[in-house]
């Protein structure tokens, strides 16, 4: 079925580590974002690419790495996780910048 | 900073009642968006409202924008307990290529 899917849904791991979020859309949507959601501070950017191999940064890009060698694909990588990082990530697609927007259902990432 | 901000931050009203949100932004917009996002899951789109309308209508709901005011409106209607869940704002800054996010109103629609 199209749509967007995120994985994995759950990931804890400790800090200092290196973790890759995934993110899958079928419908060759050119943009693609990725956010953080976390209480108090609604749903934040971190990354976005307008096509495949154009990424700019958000609002909180730090710590964070993004890569685009596919149109379909928009992994997000924490190089070395910090507790601080602890949210749930939200990856979104769409086809021009300022429409609407399709969301995967979250990886909920815990940093121990 | 935010562009957009929802008030409430909290909404809790009956079943079959009409519940309202606001959104305030601070820039000039090509269009403004709403979405719902029902607990543990992501974002769904509910309806957009280009900058030079002042009012749309998608079922039971109707959303309205007075950009002299920099300000919009979503009115949910006859509400069910399956419009339970949070709603946001989105806002194109003119010129951005990506949508800012409110903090979001959370309805809960009580049977």
């Amino acid at each position: 079925d199209a749509g967007i899917t995120q994985s994995p849904r759950y990931k804890i791991t400790e800090t200092g580590r290196q973790v890759t979020l995934m993110c899958h859309q079928t419908w060759s949507h050119s943009y693609m974002f990725w956010y953080r959601q976390d209480l108090g501070h609604g749903l934040r950017l971190i990354y976005y690419s307008a096509a495949a191999d154009i990424t700019d940064k958000g609002e909180v890009p730090d710590g964070y790495v993004v890569s685009r060698s596919k149109t379909e694909n928009f992994p997000l990588t924490l190089e070395s996780a910090t507790r601080s990082q602890t949210s749930v990530y939200f990856c979104a697609s769409s086809v021009q910048a300022n429409q609407p927007q399709h969301f995967g259902d979250g990886t909920r990432l815990s940093i121990l | 900073s935010q562009q957009g901000e929802e008030d409430p931050q909290a909404l809790s009203i009956q079943e079959g009642e009409n519940a309202t949100m606001n959104c305030s932004y601070k820039t000039s917009i090509n269009n403004l968006q709403w979405y719902r996002q029902n607990s543990g899951r992501g974002l769904v789109h509910l309806i957009l409202i280009r900058s030079n309308e002042r009012e749309k209508h998608s079922g039971r709901l109707r959303v309205t924008l007075d950009t002299s005011k920099k300000s919009s409106s979503l009115l949910i209607t006859a509400s069910r307990a399956a419009d339970t869940a949070s709603y946001f704002c989105a806002t194109d800054a003119q010129g951005a290529q990506k949508l800012v996010f409110g903090q979001g109103t959370r309805l809960t629609i009580n049977p």
